[in-house]
């Protein structure tokens, strides 16, 4: 398997525009995370999915923030309108959430800079 | 609210010195991973721990969990330069799929 992946992996964009990240999580994995990492607040978990279905959005910061997962092997987080204070590394992250719950494994991230 | 704490955050050493990283949980849960970040990389998985007592080895890295105290260790022995990385452990609560990370700790081993 090649593993979580995300694109873009670095993103530019200027304030106000909006901005889609993209994740192909792990094939037979049912739980998948979108987690934001900055210096200031190290990695927060935003939202999460099991079996498709949002379960926890309670991280996301605010209402420009939305992510859906509409099937099982793609899922997409997107900021709009996007501020500089979103700039960070946003990483998308699959496991096997079950009664053998495994370890998370993580995609490459997507650095996102707003200007 | 679950809270994971880790200590130190910050850690240099000298090549050949132990060391312990501490991992510290706030709410019930049977299950702690540890994993190792790159600057500028994602984050790697290097240790599942599955139930209390469990220890994991692997090379100069060993992790304990004990779920009565919530604390789990990351001991590293004998340190060499190629360790430096910063160190997250995460805990999944009980009953949820939902994995929060600690504060990270940033090893930085001198030659």
């Amino acid at each position: 398997d090649a593993g979580v992946i995300q694109s873009p992996r670095h993103e530019v964009t200027e304030m106000g525009q909006e901005v889609t990240l993209r994740c192909k999580p792990i094939s037979g994995h049912n739980s998948l995370f979108w987690y934001r990492q900055t210096m200031m607040r190290g990695l927060e978990l935003l939202i999460y999915f099991n079996n498709n279905v949002p379960i926890d959005d309670s991280g996301m910061p605010e209402d420009r923030f939305s992510a859906k997962m509409p099937n099982a092997s793609f899922s997409t987080l997107k900021i709009q309108p996007s501020e500089p204070r979103d700039s960070a590394v946003y990483f998308c992250a699959s496991s096997f959430g079950g009664l053998m719950n495994t370890e998370a494994f993580f995609g490459q991230g997507t650095r996102l800079t707003v200007v | 609210e679950l809270k994971v704490e880790q200590n130190p955050l910050f850690l240099s050493m000298q090549e050949g010195k132990n060391y312990t990283i501490y991992c510290n949980y706030s709410t019930t849960s049977d299950r702690l991973y540890w994993y190792r970040q790159d600057p500028g990389k994602s984050l790697e998985s290097l240790f599942v721990l599955l139930s209390n007592g469990a220890v994991k080895q692997e090379g100069r890295l060993m992790a304990s969990l004990d779920t009565k105290a919530r604390l789990s260790t990351l001991h590293i022995t004998a340190a060499v330069h190629d360790l430096s990385a910063t160190y997250f452990c995460a805990v999944d609560m009980r009953g949820t799929y939902k994995y929060i990370f600690g504060t990270g700790t940033r090893l930085k081993v001198l030659a």
